[in-house]
């Protein structure tokens, strides 16, 4: 079956650590992307990349990294420069066609909670 | 930037009607209907193109005023299936082929036997 992969489910981590989420997907998309959600506040988005070896970043990009050495990956490092960083965390990704509008499949997401 | 949905949350008995409104500032390419159980992905329901473009799934439709830079999801007789947040996400003119949605801060569905 395809579709895509998150992992940890619940993540905890002390205060000043650096934390990597990660996300697989055997869907054979080009597109992913990493959201941030929030009470309230709906889905913000991280970072996203189109094409292997190559991202940009979103809205909220500021004490996040991320790669994309490998089409089917696109870990996620919440680093310690990250003021807030408990929130629940999802991955989605999308094809790329030329002249196509497509929806963005979602992983289950991961719960981070900094202690 | 971001969409404002209206209402922000919504009680119904089932078999009653609901409609969620997805509004823009910016022009719209396209929106994206998400419904999201809690703790759980988001779940695609439907994209809207053209101007004035209605789809429907079952229920649940939905329509695109490209004029008004909104979007409307339509319930109809709902379920108790239907209880969650919706979400839309909204993609500007211009944006290619990144995919990028900018979405909602999501209405809140609770129907009740």
């Amino acid at each position: 079956d395809g579709g895509i992969t998150q992992s940890p489910k619940y993540l905890f981590r002390k205060e000043g650590q650096n934390v990597t989420l990660s996300c697989e997907q055997n869907l054979n998309h080009d597109a992913m992307y990493w959201y941030r959600q929030d009470p309230g506040q709906g889905l913000r988005l991280i970072y996203y990349s189109q094409i292997v070896n190559d991202f940009q970043k979103g809205d909220i990009a500021e004490g996040y990294s991320v790669s994309r050495e490998k089409k089917e990956s696109f870990p996620l490092t919440v680093t310690s420069a990250q003021k807030n960083p408990t929130a629940f965390y999802l991955c989605a990704s999308s094809t790329r066609a030329s002249g196509r509008v497509d929806e963005q499949f979602f992983g289950p997401g991961t719960r981070l909670t900094v202690l | 930037q971001q969409p404002v949905q209206s209402p922000q949350a919504v009680i119904l008995r089932e078999g009653e009607d609901a409609v969620i409104n997805c509004s823009s500032s910016k022009a719209l390419y396209s929106v994206h209907w998400y419904r999201q159980k809690h703790g759980e992905a988001p779940v695609f329901l439907m994209i809207l193109l053209k101007g004035g473009e209605q789809k429907g799934h079952d229920k649940i439709s939905a329509s695109f005023n490209e004029k008004k830079q909104q979007s409307s999801l339509y319930l109809t007789a709902s379920q108790l299936s239907y209880s969650g947040t919706y979400f839309c996400g909204t993609r500007r003119p211009g944006s290619g082929n990144t995919g990028k949605l900018i979405f909602g801060q999501g209405t809140t569905l609770q129907v009740k036997p």
